[in-house]
C-alpha cells in the first residue's frame, strides 16, 4: 500500500475552473512533493514543500498553481484557471529529509475539457 | 542532451529471464539514485536506492553504478510476469533544497511473458 493517500482518484474539469488535489500521510512527515506525468510523457517534478513553506519549485509551478498544508496534516495543489494541458496524473510524494529516496502514491488522474 | 536518458523499450522477455535496464545521465551533480516500478495508472513504486557508486542487492534485484561513466543499471534475476510494468531511473543532486528534487528518466516498459 502507497504511504501516501490522494483523492480524488479521478477528477475531470471544465478549462478555467479551479482543482484542488489532495494528499494525506499516512505518518507525519516534514517533507512533501507535488510530481506531474502527462501521458506517455516522463515523471517531472513541480514543487517540494518543508515545514509549511515552498522550498524549491520548477518552471512548470507558475502562478496558477499553490501549494498549503491547511490544517497540518492534508497536503493541497490548488491550480486555479485549468487549461487542457493540465491533464495529467499527479503524484503527491513524502521523504524522510533532505537527499532521501521518495514515497510515491497513487496519483491523482486530472482531466481538462 | 536531455539530464537523463533511459530506453523506453518495450522490453520483452521469457520468464526466468536475466533482465537489464539501464539509464545513462549527463549532469555530474547527481549523486542520489532510484530505481522505480510503475504499473498502469498507479504511482511510482520505489525498488532500489543508491547513493555511491558499486552495486547493491536486494533479492532479485541489483542496482549498479558507474559514476565516471555516468551510467546506472537495474538487473532482475529469474523474471516473473508479475515484474511486467514500466521501470523509471531516478536521480538527484546532493543539496539541502534540490537534495530530493528527482529527475526521471522516459521509463523502460517491460513484459515478462509465462
Amino acid at each position: 500500500e502507497p504511504e501516501v493517500t490522494q483523492t480524488p482518484s479521478h477528477q475531470v474539469t471544465q478549462m478555467g475552473q479551479e482543482v484542488i488535489l489532495r494528499c494525506v500521510p499516512i505518518s507525519n512527515h516534514l517533507y512533501f512533493y507535488w510530481y506531474r506525468q502527462i501521458l506517455g510523457q516522463k515523471v517531472e517534478f513541480l514543487v517540494s514543500f518543508y515545514n509549511n513553506e515552498i522550498s524549491e519549485k520548477s518552471e512548470i509551478f507558475d502562478d496558477q498553481f499553490s501549494v498549503e498544508r491547511p490544517d497540518g496534516s492534508n497536503f493541497t495543489l490548488k491550480i486555479r484557471s485549468t487549461k487542457l494541458e493540465d491533464s495529467a496524473m499527479y503524484f503527491c510524494a513524502r521523504g524522510r529529509g533532505t537527499n532521501s529516496p521518495l514515497h510515491f502514491g497513487n496519483g491523482t488522474r486530472l482531466t481538462v475539457t | 542532451q536531455k539530464e537523463v536518458e533511459q530506453d523506453p523499450g518495450p522490453l520483452s522477455v521469457p520468464e526466468g529471464a536475466i533482465v537489464s535496464l539501464n539509464c545513462t545521465y549527463s549532469n555530474s551533480a547527481f549523486q542520489y539514485f532510484m530505481w522505480y516500478r510503475q504499473y498502469s495508472r498507479k504511482g511510482p513504486e520505489l525498488l532500489m536506492y543508491t547513493y555511491s557508486s558499486g552495486n547493491k542487492e536486494d533479492g532479485r534485484f541489483t542496482a549498479q553504478v558507474d559514476k565516471s561513466s555516468k551510467y546506472i543499471s537495474l538487473f532482475i534475476r529469474d523474471s516473473q510476469p508479475s515484474d511486467s510494468a514500466t521501470y523509471l531511473c531516478a536521480m538527484s543532486a546532493k543539496g539541502e533544497t534540490s537534495g530530493s528534487r528527482l529527475t526521471f528518466g522516459e521509463g523502460t516498459q517491460l513484459t515478462v511473458n509465462p
